[in-house]
């Protein structure tokens, strides 16, 4: 089993939909959860960050870690075309730049036809 | 600041050549790490550093793979001798105990 599971899509959805994009994972030792937004051809850039369990908003972006059933999710409202892009989560036992480096996911390619 | 600069933007080699890709982090930065993407595997780590020190270089995937990080403004990464399942994007991202990373552009080598 993978230590990190996510779909790879495409996922297509039209603008002003409500987009849900998800991660699971098996080391229960993660405890810090982040989000990365990566446009074609250009590198990852940190879309949300949080720790443990709970929920995370950030204008039209909510980020929510479950970790009794090791998932979290990532949901967009009002969608719009400039979203299209591959989203990655990520996953670490320390914090920020700490002893583990980032357990990524292979990522989810999501496109807003407008 | 002009985040973390990746050279050359691309790179196309022959088999068997020495390939050197080369890493600016962001000013202040402690801590600086080596990725590398493909469609099949993702973004895997090869090696990070803390203050210029290797850390962990458990990622790095053969003999053939070596980094540096001679200060605290610039990093590279070898490869020697290059083969064809080297080619990928490698990512540099620098980290001042930050809640996240920042990446650079990345290089896109391809061996031929």
């Amino acid at each position: 089993q993978k230590e990190v599971e996510q779909d790879p899509g495409p996922l297509s959805v039209p603008e002003g939909a409500i987009v849900s994009l998800n991660c699971t994972y098996s080391n229960s030792a993660f405890q810090y959860f982040m989000w990365y937004r990566q446009y074609s051809r250009k590198g990852p850039e940190l879309l949300m960050y949080t720790y443990s369990s709970g929920n995370k908003e950030d204008g039209r972006f909510t980020a929510q870690v479950d970790k009794s059933s090791k998932y979290i999710s990532l949901f967009i409202r009002d969608s719009q075309p400039s979203d299209s892009a591959t989203y990655l989560c990520a996953m670490s036992v320390y914090s920020g730049g700490g002893a583990d480096g980032l357990t990524f996911g292979k990522g989810t390619h999501l496109i807003i036809q407008p | 600041d002009a985040g973390v600069i990746q050279s050359p933007r691309h790179e196309v080699t022959e088999m068997g050549q020495e390939v050197t890709l080369r890493c600016k982090p962001i000013s202040g930065h402690d801590y600086l790490f080596w990725y590398r993407q493909t469609m099949m595997r993702g973004l895997e780590l090869l090696i990070y550093f803390n203050n210029n020190v290797p850390i962990d270089d458990s990622g790095m995937p053969e003999d053939r793979f070596s980094a540096k990080m001679p200060n605290a403004s610039f990093s590279t990464l070898k490869i020697q001798p290059s083969e064809p399942r080297d080619s990928a994007v490698y990512f540099c991202a620098s980290s001042f105990q930050a809640h996240g990373y920042t990446f650079g552009s990345g290089t896109r080598l391809t061996v031929v």
